[in-house]
């Protein structure tokens, strides 16, 4: 049963550290999609990539956030420094665009707690 | 830019009770909507999805969801939920085939 993979699970870290939040998307998906779930906002869009390339980033904080895909199978998402206000859920979900079938696959996130 | 409200953050019923979940979105031209649900401790997955053709869609689970146009409106509904069905329901658009726009969620609590 293919899926998306997310490390870590939870993380703890205290403000100004460094973190780094790993995705594998499902093996030939060629989208890539970050979100930041919280309270108050809900599910944002952070960034998206198509064939490793980043199509939009617009809804990361740029000073401190950073997107990679370095290679087809590993999408990154780093917090550098961290602030307790970035404590949510991220999200990673994959997905074909050509096919529009319209479904996102999604991983069951990473929980970032920043003291 | 496209937004999706989901107007109940917190719903609770009773088994046997019927379902109504709003969404709405604010895109005026040609969108794609989907419901997805995140059971406890499970990732999100869809529950169901409309393109075009007929505005009444059936989805997993005997959920369906009707599009009304005129009211930017796609509705979740389910005529007897089950206790299983406890779990946080998300509304979403997208158009252009590219981004997806979530919801804030709904977190629906099934007492047995």
């Amino acid at each position: 049963d293919a899926r998306v993979t997310q490390t870590p699970r939870h993380k703890v870290t205290e403000m100004g550290q460094e973190v780094t939040m790993r995705c594998q998307p499902i093996l030939g998906h060629n989208t890539v999609f970050w979100y930041r779930q919280t309270m108050m906002q809900g599910l944002e869009l952070l960034a998206y990539f198509r064939n490793r390339a980043p199509l939009d980033d617009s809804g990361m904080p740029k000073d401190r956030f950073s997107a990679e895909m370095p290679d087809a199978t590993l999408a990154t998402l780093k917090i550098q420094p961290s602030e307790p206000r970035d404590s949510a859920v991220y999200f990673c979900a994959s997905g074909f665009r050509e096919l529009r079938t319209g479904e996102l696959f999604f991983g069951e996130g990473s929980r970032l707690t920043v003291l | 830019a496209q937004s999706v409200s989901q107007h109940n953050h917190h719903v609770i019923l009773s088994e046997a009770a019927s379902l109504e979940l709003g969404c709405n979105y604010s895109y005026g031209g040609t969108v794609n909507l989907f419901w997805y649900v995140q059971y406890p401790g499970q990732h999100l997955q869809l529950l169901l999805k409309y393109f075009s053709g007929d505005p009444l869609v059936k989805g997993i689970k005997g959920f369906e969801a009707e599009f009304i146009k005129s009211k930017f409106s796609f509705n979740l509904r389910k005529p007897s939920v089950q206790w299983s069905d406890t779990a946080e329901y998300f509304c979403a658009t997208r158009y252009n085939f590219n981004k997806f726009y979530f919801g804030s969620g709904t977190k629906l609590n099934v007492k047995p």
